[in-house]
């Protein structure tokens, strides 16, 4: 495997649900993200973890939790969902090396549908 | 607010040259980038510009104006597989990016 890689690729869940975005990152960087994309918007960034610690929380929503047991693996922990969480959720990774623009490397996305 | 605006969708035809616009309104300004985004795939870098100028790279060219704040991607030589949403992301004072809605480039035979 390289890059990242993105597990489940497809989901659909029901509002009680509760399931898990898995990522994976075989880049040996040291940040990873979550981003919502939904259609005809920008990129919203909902994560940031750097050496395995959060750093950013944008304010969103705490049916969403985060985990990222160590600087390859990244989760996004999903419960009692609504339908405008239907999106797809990006992970993606970067080096960063004191403060400048970083190169994000992403992975193909879950995209999830909640009924 | 920051912001940044990029056409919803174009269309051009395959062996031409199309140019897609971006501007940005950032607090603070570090740079800019443009992805690339095929259907059901990954968004993947193109370029990074932070000076002003074109930066070319092969098929594909970046250029900066930062007195202007504007940047375009100009594609040549469009082939079909340059079907793509293209994605223009601002970086602010915070290194933060603030990102655009992206443009749906449609490739026609």
């Amino acid at each position: 495997e390289t890059g990242v890689t993105q597990t489940p690729r497809h989901l659909v869940m029901g509002m009680t649900n509760k399931k898990s975005l898995k990522c994976e990152q075989h880049l040996g960087h040291n940040a990873m993200y979550w981003y919502k994309q939904s259609a005809k918007k920008p990129l919203e960034l909902m994560f940031v973890y750097s050496l395995e610690e959060r750093v950013e929380n944008n304010s969103v929503p705490s049916r969403f939790s985060p985990e990222c047991p160590n600087s390859s693996h990244l989760f996004l922990h999903l419960h009692t969902l609504q339908p405008e969480d239907s999106a797809l959720y990006l992970c993606a990774s970067s080096q960063v090396i004191g403060s400048g623009a970083n190169v994000l490397t992403f992975g193909a996305g879950s995209r999830l549908t909640v009924l | 607010g920051q912001n940044i605006d990029q056409p919803t969708e174009m269309t051009a035809t395959e062996g031409a040259i199309v140019q897609i616009n971006c501007t940005y309104q950032t607090s603070g300004f570090n740079g800019l980038f443009w992805y690339q985004q095929h259907a059901g795939e990954a968004p993947t870098f193109l370029s990074y510009n932070v000076l002003d100028g074109l930066e070319e790279k092969g098929r594909f060219s970046s250029f900066l104006s930062r007195s202007k704040g504007y940047s375009y991607l100009l594609l040549k030589e469009l082939q079909m597989k340059d079907s793509a949403s293209y994605l223009c992301a601002g970086i602010d004072s915070n290194y933060q990016l603030i990102w655009g809605a992206g443009t749906k480039l449609i490739i026609k035979p």
